[in-house]
């Protein structure tokens, strides 16, 4: 498979803290992307950093890229609890993006 | 915009019997997904239009599962003869073939096979 793996699978935090997320891929990429999916609904897209890119911000979001080690992270500051959800990334080499298996993240208030 | 559509919402069926999803996409993108999430799978891509043709079907599981795109505003997925194996979420995502990489889901139809 090439599915990507994330780590943690589970992060639990109080409101006000920083949350990192990890992906590791297989493939050569044009570019990954992180989505959000809240319970029960469908995944929304939160960033994109391109295979040239190593470091892009959007608001309390952070995401690095390392492709010597295929790897993304994502890293969201001072979390509210609003920011509970699964976190997922994809890699797009082709058409298609190949997701990986995502972090349940747990914000307390 | 309404954003990707999808209907039902939920569906529950009997085994054996035939399922029909829809998906209507955002109106003037030209590239459509469907993905099944489980979770002992996670998200799986099982085909994927371009302008209305089928490009990718490897993810389709096995000959019961077959997907139509007769135009760009509509798309179906059906399972025919359904199994418990099948229950599921099953989403539709849509986006434009230039330029644009990011994908827009629909919100999902949950089924359940009995």
């Amino acid at each position: 498979s090439q599915q990507g793996e994330e780590d943690p699978q589970a992060l639990s935090i109080q409101e006000g803290e920083n949350a990192t997320m990890n992906c590791s891929y297989k493939t050569s990429i044009n570019n990954l992307q992180w989505y959000r999916q809240n319970s029960g609904r469908g995944l929304v897209h939160l960033i994109l950093i391109r295979s040239n890119e190593r470091e892009k911000h959007s608001g309390r979001l952070r995401v690095t890229l390392d492709t010597s080690k295929k790897s993304s992270s994502l890293l969201i500051t001072a979390s509210r609890a609003a920011d509970t959800a699964s976190y997922f990334c994809a890699t797009d080499n082709t058409d298609k993006l190949i997701f990986g298996t995502g972090t349940r993240l747990q914000v307390f208030p | 915009d309404a954003g990707v559509i999808q209907s039902p919402r939920h569906e529950v069926t009997e085994m054996g019997q035939e399922v029909t999803l829809r998906c209507k996409p955002i109106s003037g993108h030209n590239s459509l997904f469907w993905y099944r999430q489980t979770m002992m799978r996670g998200l799986e891509l099982l085909i994927y239009f371009n302008n209305n043709v089928p490009i990718d079907d490897s993810g389709m599981p096995e000959d019961r599962f077959s997907a139509k795109m007769p135009n760009a505003s509509f798309s179906t997925l059906k399972i025919q003869p359904s199994e418990p194996r099948d229950s599921a979420v099953y989403f539709c995502a849509s986006r434009t073939l230039a330029g644009q990489e990011t994908q827009y889901f629909g919100p999902g139809t949950r089924l359940l096979v009995l």
